[in-house]
């Protein structure tokens, strides 16, 4: 089992519409949690980066983290055609050097 | 703020030479730099990590003969394939943590390296 799992995708969604991406983990020991934005042939960017459990917002972008339940997050707004891209999520613990990744989701935001 | 860059964006070189990738954060110490491999739609596989000043860790199934990895300042790590092949070629990517940041990364915005 991977510690990290998440949809590929393809997920195409109509401009304007709410998009929910998630990943599910197996280590109990993350804690932190990165959202990824990453466009064709460019290295990825960092959209969200969260602690432990809870909530967190910038902008169109909402990160959401339960512990409990091993499972995150993020939603996008009011999607835009500017959003389509493969999202990444990433996290890892307390001490460890490395970021454990998902294998990204493709979006694509049909205008 | 934490921009880090890369060059070249893109390379192109014959079978059996070397090719030396540059990364450096533009606007903030980095103690720990690192190398990823990235496939076409596949997702990053991390080959390496660089501290600043001692030797690189690579992970499994990286050859560190293959690909040296120099990490010489707090703002810029070096990647070199040597003798480099076909099955070399691929998208080449560095992060890099901020000195007494948390653990985010940031990343660069890759090399496409293509092998003849």
């Amino acid at each position: 089992q991977k510690e990290v799992e998440q949809d590929p995708g393809p997920l195409s969604v109509p401009e304007g519409a709410i998009v929910s991406l998630n990943c599910t983990y197996s280590n109990s020991a993350f804690q932190y949690f990165m959202w990824y934005r990453q466009y064709s042939r460019k290295g990825p960017e960092l959209l969200m980066y969260t602690y432990s459990s809870g909530n967190k917002e910038d902008g169109r972008f909402t990160a959401q983290v339960d512990k409990s339940s091993k499972y995150i997050s993020l939603f996008i707004r009011d999607s835009q055609p500017s959003d389509s891209a493969t999202y990444l999520c990433a996290m890892t613990q307390t001490g460890a050097n490395n970021l454990f990744f998902g294998t990204g989701t493709r979006l694509t935001v049909i205008p | 703020g934490a921009v880090v860059s890369q060059h070249p964006s893109w390379v192109i070189c014959k079978s059996g030479t070397s090719v030396k990738i540059e990364c450096r954060s533009l606007d903030f110490q980095a103690t720990t730099m690192f190398w990823y491999r990235q496939f076409p739609k596949q997702s990053l596989m991390l080959m390496a990590t660089s501290n600043e000043g001692s030797k690189a860790t690579y992970e499994q199934g990286v050859e560190k003969d293959k690909f040296l990895i120099n990490h010489a300042s707090l703002t810029l790590s070096t990647l070199t394939v040597t003798s480099a092949h076909p099955e070399d070629s691929s998208f080449y990517i560095c992060s890099a943590r901020r000195s007494g940041g948390l653990y985010e990364q940031f990343f660069g915005p890759g090399t496409r390296l293509t092998v003849l």
